[in-house]
């Protein structure tokens, strides 16, 4: 089925671990966005990319890199994970910024 | 001041009811304006989307729009079981989407 596909679904990591969560979408869209959603905080953008080639960072930005790797995906690294980086990790893509998002599965993730 | 402010709920209402959802915004260029629906465990679904003030109606769900007051809303109607999860409000500011913290609604039946 067409849409945004995020791997992997499930993370355990150990404080200091990195790793790298894929997203890819099959939709043409041209805006990728890595939100992260933690209970009572709603969701919060952390990196987003508005066409090929470009990225920016959004409300939460630290302690995370991105790459917008061609035009379906746009991948998330953790270089040295925390605790604090526990959270519900979505992946979406719109066709341009004002239309809306669709989401993918999400991932979370846990560090201990 | 939150950009996006929504009241977190928890809402109930008895099946075949009208759920009433709230939401107010702070940056008045704001131009876009959407409802998501989010079931516990599962990532949020675009179910409605509002650019001009005024009302937008597809089948049981309407959107109201008020810019001058900055407030947008969403209406169930005939509520169902089904519709028991939680709802997103969300702008869009500059170049991204913001989102309020959610409303939880319970349908009873």
């Amino acid at each position: 089925n067409a849409g945004v596909t995020q791997t992997p679904k499930f993370q355990v990591l150990k404080t200091g671990q990195s790793m790298t969560l894929q997203c890819a979408q099959d939709m043409n869209h041209n805006s990728m966005y890595w939100y992260r959603q933690d209970p009572g905080m709603g969701l919060r953008l952390i990196y987003y990319s508005a066409s090929e080639g470009t990225t920016d960072k959004g409300e939460v930005p630290n302690g995370y890199n991105v790459s917008r790797l061609n035009k379906r995906e746009f991948s998330l690294r953790l270089e040295s994970a925390a605790p604090s980086q526990t959270s519900v990790y979505f992946c979406a893509s719109s066709e341009a910024g004002r239309y809306g998002y669709t989401f993918g599965s999400g991932t979370r993730l846990t560090v201990v | 001041q939150k950009e996006v402010e929504q009241n977190s709920g928890p809402l109930s209402v008895p099946e075949g009811a009208i759920a009433s959802l709230n939401c107010t915004y702070s940056d008045r260029v704001s131009q876009s304006f959407f409802w998501y629906r989010q079931y516990s465990g599962k990532s949020p679904e675009l179910i409605m989307s509002i650019y001009s003030n005024g009302d937008k109606e597809d089948g049981r769900f309407t959107a109201q729009l008020n810019k001058a007051s900055q407030y947008v809303s969403l209406l169930i109607r005939d509520s169902q079981p089904s519709d028991s999860a939680t709802y997103l409000c969300a702008v869009i500011l500059g170049n991204d989407m913001r989102f309020g913290a959610g409303t939880r609604l319970t349908v009873k039946p």
